[in-house]
């Protein structure tokens, strides 16, 4: 089965902090996705990624960026943590056409 | 890609079928039907996705009505494991990269 592996489950940041969440899997997929969750607002798509150094905006880019160095992982870094910035962040991948697997997700704190 | 209706929760007892009902009346001809769900505190989880013919695997079956305005996902027997957010979504399989776009989908309660 393909795994999807978040570096964190739970991290704790203070806000103006650089914060970098990584995202790697092991299935050799070419896209890879940040998504956040918010309570009421659904899954929302922050950046996603067809190949390596390649990366395309989602609905809501502002204030994050993203790296894929290594077709295996995708960073999100948040340059300057803002408090609402604190949500739950879900890494996913796929092949080109098929099904997303998620991560199990990082709940980012921003105090 | 279409928006989806879903009915916000759903209650279920174990061990009887559970049917989501979707409501997608604005799909397209070459936008399929995908179901994920998420359990509390994981990733969302693909179920199961169709074109226009009912599907089913191990985990559920969908039937999608033959106009496609529609779909129900059926857990054949459910369990309390089974007690999930359930999310439908329509879009193209090929083309757009992302926007893969998750709604408030149905929570489901699997009750003993």
């Amino acid at each position: 089965d393909v795994k999807v592996t978040q570096s964190s489950r739970y991290l704790v940041k203070r806000t103006g902090e650089k914060v970098f969440l990584e995202c790697v899997q092991d299935m050799d997929h070419e896209n890879m996705f940040w998504y956040r969750q918010d309570p009421g607002l659904g899954l929302r798509l922050i950046y996603f990624s067809y190949d390596v150094k390649m990366k395309e905006k989602g609905d809501i880019p502002e204030g994050y960026s993203v790296s894929r160095e290594k077709k295996e992982r995708f960073s999100l870094i948040l340059e300057s943590a803002s408090t609402n910035q604190t949500s739950m962040y879900l890494c996913a991948s796929r092949l080109s056409n098929e099904k997303l697997f998620f991560g199990s997700g990082t709940q980012l704190s921003v105090l | 890609d279409a928006k989806t209706t879903q009915p916000p929760s759903m209650d279920c007892a174990e061990g009887r079928a559970a049917n989501l009902p979707c409501n997608h009346s604005t799909i397209s001809g070459n936008e399929y039907v995908y179901w994920y769900r998420q359990i509390h505190s994981q990733g969302p989880q693909y179920i199961i996705h169709g074109l226009k013919n009912n599907e089913t695997n191990e985990m559920a079956s969908l039937i999608i009505t033959e106009d496609r305005k529609s779909s129900t996902l059926i857990l054949p027997h459910a369990t309390l494991r089974d007690t999930a957010v359930y999310y439908c979504i329509v879009r193209y399989p090929w083309g757009s990269q992302g926007n893969l776009i998750f709604g408030k989908g149905t929570k489901l309660s699997v009750k003993p």
